[in-house]
């Protein structure tokens, strides 16, 4: 299996602009995960998806922030507009079902200018 | 606000000694631990997963849990260079409707 998939590896993009931020999950796994990487905060749950059903998007830090799975096999994270705060790396997750062992993509990094 | 919460360090250790981190979480109601192993740059990596009191054992690394006192343990043995890395505590609640919630990480040093 190639793992999760995250596409593009690097973004780079002015203030104002959209972003949209790709995973491809392990085939078989029912579980999605979005997470964003700083170094003052963190891994941050953004949000996950069950069987392709958001279950918990309490981390999506604001409207401008947005994901969907529109099948098993795809999920999108857009940022419209984006701002320089938006800057970090974002990573992909997925898991067979929600509380078994959840294997990352190789991420995303996003800079905002 | 559910909370894993680990010493940042950095933790140093010589090479060939036992290295031990630490990590608690605040939900007792959580039912899945997780370290990852995070290299400076590159994606998280699962190392062990525990979900029952106790030690579990894969090679080198020990995972012990105590639900009691909600404190979750990574032992490194015989610690190599190459261990030197960022190690993430994951835990997972048992409600189902939460993800996967990290720490920050307790960064390792293996001194040669």
């Amino acid at each position: 299996d190639a793992g999760v998939i995250q596409s593009p590896r690097h973004e780079v993009t002015e203030m104002g602009q959209e972003v949209t931020l790709r995973c491809k999950p392990i085939s078989g796994h029912n579980s999605l995960f979005w997470y964003r990487q700083t170094m003052m905060r963190g891994l941050e749950l953004l949000i996950y998806f069950n069987n392709n059903v958001p279950i918990d998007d309490s981390g999506m830090p604001e409207d401008r922030f947005s994901a969907k799975m529109p099948n098993a096999s795809f999920s999108t994270l857009k940022i419209q507009p984006s701002e320089p705060r938006d800057s970090a790396v974002y990573f992909c997750a997925s898991s067979y079902i929600v509380h078994t062992e959840a294997f990352f993509g190789q991420g995303t990094r996003l800079t905002v200018v | 606000q559910k909370e894993v919460e680990q010493n940042s360090g950095p933790l140093s250790v010589p090479e060939g000694a036992i290295a031990s981190l630490n990590c608690t979480y605040s939900d007792r109601g959580s039912q899945s631990f997780f370290w990852y192993r995070q290299y400076s740059g590159k994606s998280p990596e699962l190392i062990m997963s525990i979900y029952s009191n106790g030690d579990k054992e894969d090679g080198r690394f020990t995972a012990q849990l105590n639900k009691a006192s909600q404190y979750v343990s990574l032992l490194i043995r015989d610690s190599q260079p190459s261990d030197s890395a960022t190690y993430l505590c994951a835990v997972h609640s048992g409600g189902g409707a939460d993800g996967l919630t990290f720490g920050k990480g307790t960064h390792l040093i293996i001194q040669p």
